[in-house]
C-alpha cells in the first residue's frame, strides 16, 4: 500500500499569503496518478487538481500542482477567504487508492 | 447537473448488515466507474470499494474486503454499497464518487461527490 504523507498539519496563513502544500509518496505509482481535493466543514470534498498539475473544471488558477515520482505540491498562490479548508492528495494509480492524512490551512 | 445521492445510513449494531444506495443522475452513469469513501467523523478520507462501469473490474480497501460488496445496476442509476459483519471502526460518512474513467483506474481521480450519508455502527 502506497502511504501518502502531507506536510503541514496545519498551515497558519493570512489572506493574500501564499500557500505551499506538500504531499509525499511512500514508492512511486502510475503516470503520476495524483489528485488534490479541498474540503470544508459539512461538505464533500471538492476536485481541484487531477494528473499532479491539471486543474479541474472550475477551478481558479490560484490554485496549481506540480511534481512527479514520488514529491508532490499543490500551491495557492494568494490565498482567498474561502480558501481556508483542509486539504487532501490521493493517489488513484495503485491499489488499493490512498488518501493523504490532510493538511489544514486556517487563518493566522 | 451532475447528482449523487446517498441513502440508507443509520445506527446499526456491531455484527450486523446495512446496505448503502446511491442515485446518480445528471450524466451517463453507465459510462463511468463509480467508488465509495468514507470519512470517519473529525478523520480524514478513506477509499472503501470501486467498480468499472460495466461492473467487470471491482476492487475493495483491506480493511472492508470480504465484509462489504459493491454492485450496480446501470438500469436503475444506481450503486450500492452492502455491508456485513459491520464494526464500530466502520462509522463514517460514506460517500459515492464518480470517476471519469470507464475503469478503476485511469481517469480515476474523483470529479463528484454526494453529500453522504452516516453510518454509525454501537450497541
Amino acid at each position: 500500500e502506497i502511504v501518502l504523507t502531507q506536510s503541514p498539519g496545519t498551515l497558519s496563513l493570512s489572506p493574500g499569503e501564499r500557500a505551499t502544500l506538500s504531499c509525499r509518496a511512500s514508492q512511486s505509482f502510475t503516470s503520476n496518478y495524483l489528485a488534490w481535493y479541498q474540503q470544508k466543514p459539512g461538505q464533500a470534498p471538492r476536485l481541484l487538481i487531477y494528473g499532479a498539475s491539471s486543474r479541474a473544471t472550475g477551478i481558479p488558477d490560484r490554485f496549481s500542482g506540480s511534481g512527479s515520482g514520488t514529491d508532490f505540491t499543490l500551491t495557492i498562490s494568494r490565498l482567498e477567504p474561502e480558501d481556508f479548508a483542509v486539504y487532501y492528495c490521493q493517489q488513484y494509480g495503485s491499489s488499493p487508492r490512498t488518501f493523504g492524512g490532510g493538511t489544514k490551512v486556517e487563518i493566522k | 447537473e451532475v447528482q449523487l445521492v446517498e441513502s440508507g445510513g443509520g445506527l446499526v449494531q456491531p455484527g450486523r448488515s446495512l446496505r448503502l444506495s446511491c442515485a446518480a443522475s445528471g450524466f451517463s452513469f453507465d459510462d463511468y466507474a463509480i467508488h465509495w469513501v468514507r470519512q470517519a467523523p473529525g478523520k480524514g478520507l478513506e477509499w472503501v470499494s470501486g467498480i468499472s462501469w460495466n461492473s467487470d473490474n471491482i476492487d475493495y480497501g483491506g480493511s472492508v474486503k470480504g465484509r462489504f460488496t459493491i454492485s450496480r445496476d446501470n438500469a436503475k442509476n444506481s450503486l450500492y454499497l452492502q455491508m456485513n459483519s459491520l464494526r464500530a471502526e466502520d462509522t463514517a460518512f460514506y460517500y459515492c464518487a464518480k470517476t471519469m474513467g470507464r475503469g478503476l483506474y485511469a481517469g480515476g481521480y474523483f470529479d463528484y461527490w454526494g453529500q453522504g450519508t452516516l453510518v454509525t455502527v454501537s450497541s
